[in-house]
């Protein structure tokens, strides 16, 4: 079954404690990307990433590491976790760039930073 | 920056009956996208419909680009149809770009 797989679903940790957050797709998409969902928010995105070895900053990336070695993983990083990273986390994908085909989005990580 | 507005905001239903959520943005686009998003926070393609019409089982959308609008419709609602469901249009940007979501249309369907 083509899809997006996120691990772990739901996660608590300390604040300061190093995390990752893994996200692997099946479909052999070049485009990956990571958002993040708050209240009142809505939906804003941490990194992105258009193939192996490329990624981009996206509009709150600060806090956050990603890294694309493999065509199929783009992992998030939380280096030293703060309560405002507390949120609910998706990572998605599309075959081509630009918006062009559609995005498969994985089933999300609710996070809580204590 | 596209604008991406939908309306209603919220809407409830009785089941069995049909519904009708619109997106309005802003700026010319070449890819439109309806998401569910399900009591439990998952965030589900509907449709990619950067024009025309599609359909799938009860539920289906329509894209006009040339008048920036898309519709969903819901018909015979069921209450598993209940969460919100977004529209999201693509925005480039530097060699890249991101996904331009409206506010949403919460959805609950009684039994």
């Amino acid at each position: 079954e083509a899809q997006v797989t996120q691990n772990p679903r739901y996660l608590i940790t300390v604040t300061g404690k190093k995390l990752t957050v893994t996200c692997s797709q099946n479909m052999n998409h070049e485009y990956m990307s990571w958002y993040r969902q708050d209240p009142g928010l809505g939906l804003r995105q941490i990194y992105y990433s258009m193939n192996v070895e490329v990624t981009d900053k996206g509009d709150v990336p600060e806090g956050y590491k990603v890294s694309r070695k493999e065509k199929r993983n783009f992992p998030l990083i939380l280096e030293s976790p703060s309560p405002n990273q507390t949120s609910l986390y998706f990572c998605a994908s599309s075959l081509f760039g630009q918006g062009r085909g559609g995005y498969t989005f994985g089933s999300g990580t609710r996070l809580t930073v204590v | 920056g596209i604008q991406v507005e939908q309306s209603p905001p919220d809407l409830i239903l009785q089941e069995g009956a049909n519904s009708t959520l619109r997106c309005n943005f802003s700026d010319s686009v070449n890819n439109l996208q309806w998401f569910h998003q399900n009591p439990w926070g998952q965030l589900i393609n509907l449709f990619y419909i950067p024009s025309g019409t599609k359909q799938n089982g009860r539920l289906s959308a329509t894209t006009v680009a040339t008048e920036r609008y898309s519709l969903l419709y819901i018909s015979s609602s069921q209450t598993t149809d209940s969460g919100v469901y977004f529209c999201a249009v693509f925005m480039i940007y530097n060699q890249g770009g991101k996904l331009i979501f409206g506010q949403g249309t919460e959805l609950s369907v009684k039994p």
